[in-house]
């Protein structure tokens, strides 16, 4: 059975840094992309960044570009998101999911995380 | 980057009423488009992609369609698990932006 699991939930202070984590078994974690996606409170999906665990190939969105690092270990069959200064606007829930071939190129994210909720408060 | 919008923002239906959201692009994708749902406090779940294939598992209730630049949900009757915001999702370009939700509720 594929799964992701994610880290708990994180309470933080304002310019300080954090790592999130996605753990996933079940299948060859280095064969697919692994994308996260950032809701914010009451608010809707944002596409942040993909990477692919086998090579480390990484594609941010421009907004994210700068503000976060996705990274992946295949050793452990975990990819990560950190920042290295936290704002209170990073608080938000944070999903991983698994993003699988369709058929004729069309990609979609087919098994996802339990999602991480991030707190930044002072 | 692609933008995309969806109509309506919200709805309120009844069980077993036929129920259609609309998604837009601001460039043809072809059929690169997908449709997930989320349940309040859940991760979101893939219902449709490739435009119109539906996912293993999804009721055949749910259908998707169209391509280029305007596609649209179908849900031929509405089941009370079906209370839901919807998104869609388009994977031709990076990054593979999502539309701003349809959220479906009770009448």
């Amino acid at each position: 059975e594929v799964q992701l699991v994610q880290s708990r939930a994180e309470v933080e202070k304002p310019g300080e840094s954090l790592k999130i984590s996605c753990k996933g078994s079940g299948y060859t974690f280095s064969n697919y992309w692994i994308g996260w996606v950032r809701q914010m409170p009451g608010k809707g999906l944002e596409w942040m960044g993909i990477i692919y665990p086998g090579d480390s190939d990484t594609r941010y969105s421009p907004p994210f570009q700068g503000q976060v690092t996705i990274s992946a270990d295949k050793s452990i069959s975990t990819a990560f998101l950190q920042w290295s200064s936290l704002k209170v606007s990073d608080t938000a829930m944070y999903y991983c999911a698994r993003r699988t071939h369709g058929g004729r190129g069309r990609y979609y994210f087919d098994y996802w995380g339990q999602g991480t909720l991030v707190t930044v408060s002072s | 980057d692609i933008q995309m919008t969806q109509s309506p923002t919200s709805l309120s239906a009844s069980v077993g009423d036929r129920v259609t959201i609309t998604c837009r692009t601001s460039q043809s994708i072809s059929d690169y488009l997908n449709w997930y749902q989320q349940r309040p406090g859940m991760a979101p779940k893939p219902l449709i992609f490739a435009a119109s294939s539906l996912e293993s598992g999804v009721p055949s209730r749910f259908s998707g369609s169209g391509s280029g630049t305007h596609f649209t949900l179908t849900i031929s009757s509405l089941q009370p698990e079906d209370f839901a915001t919807y998104y869609c999702q388009q994977s031709y370009s990076t990054p593979g932006t999502f539309g701003p939700g349809t959220k479906v509720d009770i009448k």
